[in-house]
Formats: structure tokens, C-alpha cells, sequence
């Protein structure tokens, strides 16, 4: 069974702190996504990374692929208040596992 | 682009009706849909995988026959879930998917069942 674990599950800063947000398996995927979802609302897709060891850049968002595909981290520079909300990681995995979710990393930003 | 739709985005219903919820690709073909549900506070739990024109393949613990989806185009799945009961209110998340990797969500259905 494939597992991705995501920590933290809750996250309080204040504004201009800058945070990381891990998820990790034991599993190789061949992609994986980064997902904000508000209150009342769907996720919204921030980011996919492919290639291991890959780094992208969504303004002051950060997003790294691990360089063996079973590990990603989200970087927030600088948070601010609207950067608050559940993050989640997504993995798809290869030979045709279907994508699974980690657990959400509630992320709370105050002013 | 990749826009996804859901209707209606809240429904209270009382006990013992069945409720249906549309969910649709507005822009791009969606090959596979997904059915989420997700509880307060909690990360989305994946109910069923869907492709158009066929049966649904639902999770193990998901009752297939209260849970009933139909994708009978490339655009459009529904949710119909039969026979609601309290426990059944929910936030309902739709996703359609083009590639093996990337899905799309729509906004979501939040149900109450009275």
C-alpha cells in the first residue's frame, strides 16, 4: 500500500515567517502535485514536478522533487496572511497506481 | 483553462431521499473522473474512480449501491447518493483528470442531510 506522508498537519505563523512542508513515502511516483485548498472550496493545482530533483518557483512558493521520486517539499517565503489554507500533496504513482493524497498541512497565517 | 464544474454546490435533503450531484469538465475532455469526500478539517478521501462508459471502480468501505456514479460522457459524472441519511452530510469534491497525473477539482458539494 502506497502511503505519503505529510507533515506538519498544522502550521501558525506569523506574517513574513518563512515555512517548509514535507511529504514524503517509501514509494517512487511519477509525478506529484501541490494542491491549496480555502474553506468551502476545491483544491486548486499550484504545481507538478516530474523529474527527480527537480525546482520550481510560483512567486514565493518553492517546490522541490526529491532526486529518487518519493519525497517533495513546498516552501513559503515571507507568508502572508492569504497564503492561509490546506496544503496537500498529491503523488501519482508508477505501473498505474492511481494518485493518492497525503493527510494536509492546515497552514494559519496571522497578521 | 482546466475548469470543472459542480452542481449544486450545497443541498440539504431529508432523510431517506436520494440527492444528485453533477460534476463537469467545462473546457477539456476528462477520460477519468474521481469522487472525494472530505470531513471537516481532514484531507480528501477518495469514494470512486470513474471513466466514461464504463462501471465505477469505488474504494474498499464505499457502498457501490448508495453511491451510485454514472459518467456517461466525456465531460459529465454524477453522484447520486441514495436513501441519505445524517451521516451521509458531507463535502462532496469531484475531480476529472486528461493525463495519468494531474487532476482538476471542482469547488464541491456540500451536503446536509436533515
Amino acid at each position: 500500500t502506497q502511503l505519503l506522508e505529510q507533515s506538519p498537519q498544522f502550521l501558525s505563523i506569523q506574517e513574513g515567517e518563512n515555512l517548509t512542508v514535507y511529504c514524503n513515502s517509501s514509494s517512487v511516483f511519477s509525478s506529484l502535485q501541490w494542491y491549496r485548498q480555502e474553506p468551502g472550496e476545491g483544491p486548486v493545482l499550484l504545481v507538478t514536478v516530474v523529474t527527480g530533483g527537480e525546482v520550481k518557483k510560483l512567486k514565493r512558493l518553492t517546490f522541490q522533487f526529491g532526486d529518487a521520486r518519493k519525497d517533495s517539499s513546498l516552501h513559503i517565503t515571507a507568508a502572508q496572511p492569504g497564503d492561509t489554507g490546506l496544503y496537500l500533496c498529491a503523488g501519482a504513482g508508477t505501473g498505474g497506481f492511481k494518485t493518492i493524497f497525503g493527510a494536509g498541512t492546515r497552514l494559519f497565517v496571522k497578521a | 483553462g482546466a475548469v470543472v464544474s459542480q452542481h449544486p454546490s450545497w443541498v440539504i435533503c431529508k432523510s431517506g431521499t436520494s440527492v444528485k450531484i453533477e460534476c463537469r469538465s467545462l473546457d477539456f475532455q476528462a477520460t477519468t473522473m474521481f469522487w472525494y469526500r472530505q470531513f471537516p478539517k481532514q484531507s480528501l478521501m477518495l469514494m470512486a474512480t470513474s471513466n466514461e462508459g464504463s462501471k465505477a471502480t469505488y474504494e474498499q468501505g464505499v457502498e457501490k449501491d448508495k453511491f451510485l456514479i454514472n459518467h456517461a460522457s466525456l465531460t459529465l459524472s454524477t453522484l447520486t447518493v441514495t436513501s441519505a441519511h445524517p451521516e451521509d452530510s458531507s463535502f462532496y469534491i469531484c475531480s476529472a483528470s486528461s493525463s495519468a497525473s494531474e487532476q482538476y477539482f471542482g469547488p464541491g458539494t456540500r451536503l446536509t442531510v436533515t
